[in-house]
C-alpha cells in the first residue's frame, strides 16, 4: 500500500511568488495534517481536517497561506506570496480518525531567494 | 498542552540497548504519551504509544512511570540505522481526533 505522497519534493522559488504544494494521503484516512518544519526544529502543525473541514487552521498564516481539501481526499497548501522566511520543509500526513498513529510523507523542501 | 523535555543529544554502541528519557511532568490523566522518529531527510516515523502500562512492539518498548510523569523508550539492539531524531510527544486528543505537537527531540547517534 502507498504511503503518504507529496510533491514536488523540492522547489525553488523567488520570494514574492507563489507556490502550491500537494498531498494525496493514504487512501480512507480521514485525518489530514499539514505541518512545517524549520531546519533544527520538531514540526509545527499547520492546519488539520477531518474529511474534508478544516477543524484547527490556528497556526495557519492567512494572510499568505491557504490550504484547501476537495472532496476529503487529496489537500493542496499555498503560499502567496512567499517570503524568504518561509524557506522550511512542508510536510504532509494522514491517519484514520479513530486511530492515533499518523503517517507522513517525505515532505516537500521549499527554498526562496 | 503538556510539554516534554528530552535530552538534545545522545550515543549508542551499535547492538547495544538505547535508552531515550522522556520528561512530561503536566501531563493529563487523559494524554498518550507518543515516540516518534525523523531519519534525516524523511518525514517522521511512528514507533509507539502508550497511556499508563508499558507498551512493546516490533519496533521498541515504552516504558511510563507509575505517576506518569517521565517514560524511556528502549531500542533493545540499535543498529546504525536507528540513528535519527527521536520525538516525544504529548498527545492532546480533542473534536475527533488529536494534535501531535513536537518538541525538540534527541538525536540518537548509533555508533559502530
Amino acid at each position: 500500500e502507498a504511503g503518504v505522497v507529496q510533491s514536488p519534493r523540492y522547489k525553488i522559488i523567488e520570494k514574492k511568488q507563489p507556490v502550491a504544494f500537494w498531498c494525496n494521503p493514504i487512501s480512507g484516512h480521514n485525518t489530514l495534517y499539514w505541518y512545517l518544519q524549520n531546519l533544527g526544529q520538531g514540526p509545527e502543525l499547520l492546519i488539520r481536517y477531518e474529511n474534508e473541514e478544516a477543524v484547527d487552521d490556528s497556526q495557519l498564516p492567512k494572510d499568505r497561506f491557504s490550504a484547501e481539501r476537495l472532496k476529503g481526499v487529496d489537500s493542496t497548501l499555498k503560499i502567496q506570496p512567499a517570503e524568504l522566511g518561509d524557506s522550511a520543509v512542508y510536510l504532509c500526513a494522514s491517519s484514520l480518525v479513530e486511530h492515533t498513529e499518523a503517517f507522513f510523507g517525505q515532505g516537500t523542501r521549499l527554498t526562496v531567494v | 498542552d503538556a510539554k516534554t523535555t528530552q535530552p538534545t543529544s545522545m550515543d549508542c554502541a551499535e547492538g547495544r540497548a538505547a535508552n531515550l528519557p522522556c520528561n512530561h511532568s503536566t501531563i493529563s490523566g487523559n494524554e498518550y504519551v507518543y515516540w516518534y522518529r525523523q531519519i534525516h531527510s524523511q518525514g517522521p516515523q511512528y514507533i509507539i504509544h502508550g497511556l499508563k502500562n508499558n507498551e512493546t512492539n516490533e519496533m521498541a518498548s515504552l516504558i511510563i512511570t507509575e505517576d506518569r510523569k517521565s517514560s524511556t523508550l528502549i531500542l533493545p539492539h540499535a543498529t546504525l540505522r536507528d540513528t535519527a531524531v527521536y520525538y516525544c510527544i504529548v498527545r492532546v486528543v480533542y473534536n475527533q481526533g488529536g494534535k501531535l505537537i513536537f518538541g525538540q527531540g534527541t538525536e540518537l547517534s548509533v555508533k559502530p
